[in-house]
């Protein structure tokens, strides 16, 4: 079964601009959750989409927002990037809602300049 | 206090050891415990996940859970050099969000 894909897997972007990133789940899975990654801060939840609405949303500002289509597949978009958004953001996929596993793709590493 | 605290380290062991990573949470309707292993420049890999008190055996790998103590561990038996990783401990929280710890630093040195 493949995994939990991303795309793009490297970005570089200019403050003020906007970026769209891209998620596929595991095949059947239904529940995905994005997360952001720096050195200073660790891993932090952004927020979570199932059935295609956003079940569970982190401490982000509104600028970090997302979607989810019929297909699972997800996507995450920020606004108005700043340099403190440069960061690896992590999508993960679990079969449902609740206390199951999570499985996460490669990433995608955004650098704000 | 954070939710889920874990020591940075790093933890250093020989080859062939076992090592010891500790975990504490501090929300008691936490429901399921994940034990996720991070090679650097590299995504979370889950190595382990416990939902019951006790023991749970994969491997070299063994995970403890005592709710009554809000603590989980993970043993990791016969370490390998290549076992070297950012072990992250990860709780879903009664809010069915996964909160992850800071991490612990594993070098285990041949």
């Amino acid at each position: 079964k493949a995994g939990v894909t991303q795309t793009p897997r490297y970005l570089i972007k200019t403050r003020g601009q906007q970026v769209t990133l891209s998620c596929s789940p595991i095949s059947g899975h239904r529940s995905v959750s994005w997360y952001q990654q720096t050195p200073g801060q660790g891993l932090q939840f952004l927020f979570e989409y199932f059935s295609e609405t956003q079940r569970n949303k982190g401490n982000f500002p509104g600028r970090f927002s997302g979607r989810q289509f019929s297909n699972s597949r997800s996507e995450m978009n920020v606004s108005t990037l700043e340099l403190g958004d440069s960061a690896l953001y992590l999508c993960a996929s679990s079969r449902d809602r609740g206390k199951y596993e999570q499985y996460f793709g490669p990433g995608t590493r955004l650098t704000v300049t | 206090q954070k939710e889920v605290e874990q020591n940075s380290g790093p933890l250093s062991v020989p080859e062939g050891a076992i090592a010891s990573l500790n975990c504490t949470y501090s929300d008691r309707g936490s429901q399921s415990f994940f034990w996720y292993r991070q090679y650097s420049g590299k995504s979370p890999e889950l190595i382990m996940f416990i939902y019951s008190n006790g023991d749970k055996e994969d491997g070299r790998f063994t995970a403890q859970l005592n709710k009554a103590s809000q603590y989980v561990s993970l043993l990791i038996r016969d370490s390998q050099p290549s076992d070297s990783a950012t072990y992250l401990c990860a709780v879903i929280n009664a809010g069915n969000m996964l909160t992850f710890g800071g991490g612990t630093r594993l070098m285990v040195k041949p």
